[in-house]
């Protein structure tokens, strides 16, 4: 039931962009993402409810396909705060349970 | 605003004794409440969800169990610490009836076994 994510860790420069993949091999119901600095707790991004739905925030976004159970986050120009580690997660139907993704590490260095 | 309180903010036990953890969430009501673990440069896995008073769904058999005695208290314990239970423990709640309920987590409780 776990999402699985790829790539598992990326490095970028300063001003590079990336893409994140999340994919389940069950319905989706909703896609979270979240950040997670080293030793901290996850910080909470954006969620997508419904498939074909695009979001953003600054130079942060996420689309979610319904049809293909995934969804992808999109970090344009990236900064060295976006450095941490990304989750994906995924809501049963009934919204209660949650399960989190494999994670992607991402280093941007000057 | 909300909050979310958990403590302690660490904690070293050796095997075999008991554990309890505490999280308390403040300015909202009747939220769902969940538990999770995270091993050391892993994903988080889910444990325990509550969507309301002494109400406790385990995903995960193990010596760990949860309480919920009141509408923002959420308590994680075990009997007999294991050393596989070490690992960095987060709560989190959510609000019930919002589609989609995104997570807002504790600050977590790096708990090592020894």
């Amino acid at each position: 039931q776990q999402p699985v994510q790829s790539p598992q860790a990326v490095i970028l420069r300063e001003g590079e962009d990336a893409v994140i993949n999340c994919s389940s091999s069950k319905a989706l119901y909703s896609v979270h993402w979240y950040r997670q600095k080293h030793g901290e707790a996850p910080v909470f991004l954006m969620i997508l409810l419904k498939g074909g739905e695009q979001k953003g925030h600054e130079k942060i976004s996420a689309s979610f396909n319904e049809k293909k159970q995934q969804s992808s986050l999109y970090l344009t120009a990236s900064q060295l705060s976006y450095s941490g580690t990304y989750f994906c997660g995924t809501a049963k139907s009934t919204g209660n349970q949650f399960y989190f993704g494999t994670g992607t590490s991402l280093t941007v260095i000057p | 605003s909300q909050t979310i309180h958990q403590w302690p903010a660490t904690l070293v036990q050796p095997v075999g004794s008991p554990l309890s953890l505490e999280c308390t969430v403040e300015g909202t009501s009747n939220p769902n409440l969940y538990w999770y673990r995270q091993a050391a440069g892993r994903g988080l896995q889910l444990l325990f969800y509550s969507v309301g008073i002494g109400q406790i769904s385990s995903e995960v058999p193990q010596n760990l169990s949860a309480s919920r005695p009141q509408d923002r208290q959420f308590i994680l314990s075990s009997k007999k610490l294991l050393l596989s239970d070490s690992g960095f423990y987060l709560c989190a709640w959510s609000v019930r009836l919002r589609e989609g309920r995104e997570q807002y987590f504790g600050p977590g409780t790096r708990l090592t076994v020894t």
